[in-house]
């Protein structure tokens, strides 16, 4: 079971607008910075957010994050096939000392 | 551009030990820190570790702290993950990533390698 809990799914037609949720604690978001993970069908994970809602280079605008207490979010706008994937937010939990995903949340696109 | 490249999938029994490894290249390797990543066959990510290639500090994380050993060769710029005995659970992809540090914590892992896929069976 993980620390941080997402939803297992969510889903939008092209163009839509899909949020996905992130609930933690004290010890992690409630502490620390957020970040947020792509890892697209057979690949690598891609880091999509870092500092609970900096993107780096190369990542469109349609992706955006935010964080209040001890849960985070993120969106993405203008929903686009490509972005099928899993999602996965994670955070440094200070009372495990242990960097902790969150269970993963499959996007799809109808 | 900087990018982490991985050794090929590995077939193991139970009990046996393995290496695989994790080069860099295109940037200082020692300059930032290298976490592996569990991936279980249809499951989330996981970190199992971090080490500090200048100086081979590591941190574990408590799941697979004394079941895995992460170190480093800063000479060739790789690192490695290695079990002493295999078991049939450690069945998974496995990444190594790039990766930055705030407040000596684990932050972001913006660069990762392809994965190493590592099958136990008998």
């Amino acid at each position: 079971q993980s620390v941080l809990t997402q939803p297992p799914s969510a889903s939008g037609t092209p163009g839509q607008r899909v949020n996905i949720s992130c609930s933690g604690s004290s010890s992690n978001i409630g502490k620390t910075y957020v970040y947020w993970y792509q890892q697209l069908p057979g690949t690598a994970p891609k880091n999509l957010i870092y500092r609970n809602n900096l993107r780096p280079s190369g990542v469109p605008d349609r992706f955006s994050a935010s964080k209040s207490g001890t849960s985070a979010s993120l969106a993405i706008s203008g929903l686009r096939s490509e972005d099928e994937a899993d999602y996965y937010c994670a955070a440094w939990d200070d009372s495990l000392s242990d960097y902790v995903f969150g269970s993963g949340t499959k996007v799809t696109v109808l | 551009e900087v990018e982490v490249v991985q050794s090929g999938a590995e077939v193991k029994k139970p009990g046996e030990s393995l290496r695989i490894s994790c080069k860099g290249s295109g940037d200082s390797f020692t300059s930032y820190w290298i976490s592996w990543v569990r991936q279980m066959p249809g499951k989330g990510l996981e970190w199992m570790g971090r080490i500090d290639p200048s100086d081979s500090y590591t941190n574990y994380s408590p799941s697979f702290q004394g079941h895995v050993t992460i170190s480093a060769d800063k000479s060739i710029n790789t690192a490695y993950l290695q079990w002493s005995s295999l078991k049939a659970s450690d069945t998974a992809i496995y990444y190594c990533a790039r990766t930055y540090y705030d407040i000596l914590t684990v932050a972001a892992m913006d660069v990762w390698g392809q994965g190493t896929t590592v099958t136990v069976s008998s």
